[in-house]
């Protein structure tokens, strides 16, 4: 059983720049997380996909966008990069049915660094 | 809002010393609540859950009950290892564990 994997490991951009991540959700899980966890604090919710369309955004901006593939791998791209968007970006997956999604599974994480 | 509240660290102990980080929360209804661990260079790794009430998790010698009259999830090792070094994340969520709002996080440290 394969775990889930992101890409890049790590990435430099200059701030305005525009950055693409990419994550493969474990097998047999059909829903993806993606989170931003800054230097020193815990992960934030940034949104979730499933299905291929947004499930529940947290408190992140609009240049902070995604997609969700068939296969249900994931994207998420960040539009206009500012310093404060230097972190790792972590990615999980999970698997919904019609009840409750008691367990998600994290990848290693993106660290970006913006300059 | 839903929030978590993590003790402060770093914790530094001792090998086969005793391990309590304490956790908190705040939220509307019955959240699922969680620990997991971040070993250095990697992701999160859940270390165990607990979904209602008085339930208690454990993994790997770790151990933590969820107590809804004090709204806590306390993390405890009755001895801990080098090996358990780490950063450990409370965390909680609604019906969706996908959409969990973590803590800040405390970084433990076991010396030989």
């Amino acid at each position: 059983e394969t775990g889930v994997t992101q890409s890049p490991t790590h990435l430099i951009k200059t701030r305005g720049q525009q950055v693409t991540l990419r994550c493969s959700s474990q097998s047999g899980h059909n829903t993806v997380s993606w989170y931003q966890q800054a230097l020193g604090q815990g992960p934030q919710f940034i949104f979730q996909y499933y299905r291929e369309e947004e499930n529940g955004r947290g408190n992140f901006p609009p240049r902070f966008s995604g997609l969700q593939f068939p296969n249900y791998s994931s994207e998420l791209n960040v539009n206009a990069l500012e310093l404060d968007d230097s972190a790792l970006y972590l990615c999980a997956s999970s698997h919904q049915g019609t009840g409750v999604t008691y367990e998600q599974y994290f990848g290693p994480g993106t660290r970006l660094t913006v300059t | 809002g839903n929030s978590v509240t993590q003790m402060e660290g770093p914790v530094t102990l001792s090998e086969e010393a005793f391990l309590t980080i304490n956790c908190t929360y705040t939220a509307t209804g019955y959240p699922s609540l969680f620990w997991y661990v971040q070993y250095p260079g990697e992701g999160l790794q859940l270390l165990l859950k607990a979904t209602k009430a008085d339930d208690k998790g454990s993994n790997k010698g770790f151990e933590a009950t969820y107590r809804k009259e004090t709204t806590s999830f306390h993390l405890e090792k009755g001895s801990v290892q080098v090996s358990d070094s780490a950063v450990y994340f409370c965390a909680l969520s609604g019906t969706n564990a996908g959409k969990s709002t973590f803590g800040d996080g405390t970084t433990l440290t076991v010396k030989p």
